[in-house]
């Protein structure tokens, strides 16, 4: 375990679903990310959270909306989504942001996500 | 914008042999580079980071390398293992605070 826990690991729902995926850290990190990995492509960043508010939307489309409601803890909820969205879903914290760059990332081990 | 990539894509040795995975970026304007790796299915585990001032970093086996200017790093992975297979990643912070990573080197250590 690196430190940063995502559950489920895997999930299976339906185009008309509503899912939620959650990540949690006890790292003491403030800065929060969910990024996108699909098969052959670069992972994609998709929210950016710094001290619980969202400083970062990487033109997502609105079926995803991310939710933190404190500094351990990150969700990203679910909606009408398509079968294009199934990709591993990866959470990652870090110690600030703006001039903590001396800090690395801490990913989770991700969930799994498959639309049927 | 941020370009990473890594070469080769795919790699196979025979166990005990040593290895070198490449990545270049095209923007030098960066502030770390760091070194993950993935096995199958799983997330990413972190192995080294490299601060834009620094030249290499050691861990174990692993010895990563940074030349900013020339937007080029190397991981150097001395006598592999068949545990060492699995998926690399590269990935340089720029000043905006994003993180750009590339496409991996899948590893497969033959025993």
């Amino acid at each position: 375990e690196t430190g940063v826990t995502q559950t489920p690991r895997h999930l299976v729902m339906g185009m008309t679903n509503k899912k939620s995926l959650k990540c949690e850290q006890h790292l003491g990190h403030n800065a929060m990310y969910w990024y996108k990995q699909s098969a052959k492509k670069p992972l994609e960043l998709m929210f950016v959270y710094s001290l619980e508010e969202r400083v970062e939307n990487n033109s997502v489309p609105s079926r995803f909306s991310p939710e933190c409601p404190n500094s351990s803890h990150l969700f990203l909820h679910l909606h009408t989504l398509q079968p294009e969205d199934s990709a591993l879903y990866l959470c990652a914290s870090r110690t600030g942001t703006g001039g903590y760059t001396n800090y690395g990332y801490t990913f989770g081990s991700g969930t799994r996500l498959t639309v049927v | 914008k941020q370009e990473v990539t890594q070469i080769p894509a795919a790699l196979s040795v025979p166990e005990g042999e040593n290895l070198v995975l490449n990545c270049s970026f095209t923007d030098s304007a960066i502030y770390n580079l760091q070194w993950f790796r993935q096995d199958p299915g799983k997330g990413l585990t972190s192995l080294l980071l490299i601060q834009s001032s620094q030249r290499e970093q050691t861990s174990g086996r692993l010895n990563a390398s940074l030349d900013k200017s020339s937007g080029r790093s190397t991981l150097y992975i001395a006598a592999s293992q068949p545990g060492d297979s699995a998926t690399y990643l590269c990935a340089v912070l720029n000043g905006a605070n994003n993180l750009f990573f590339g496409t991996g080197t899948r590893l497969t250590v033959i025993p």
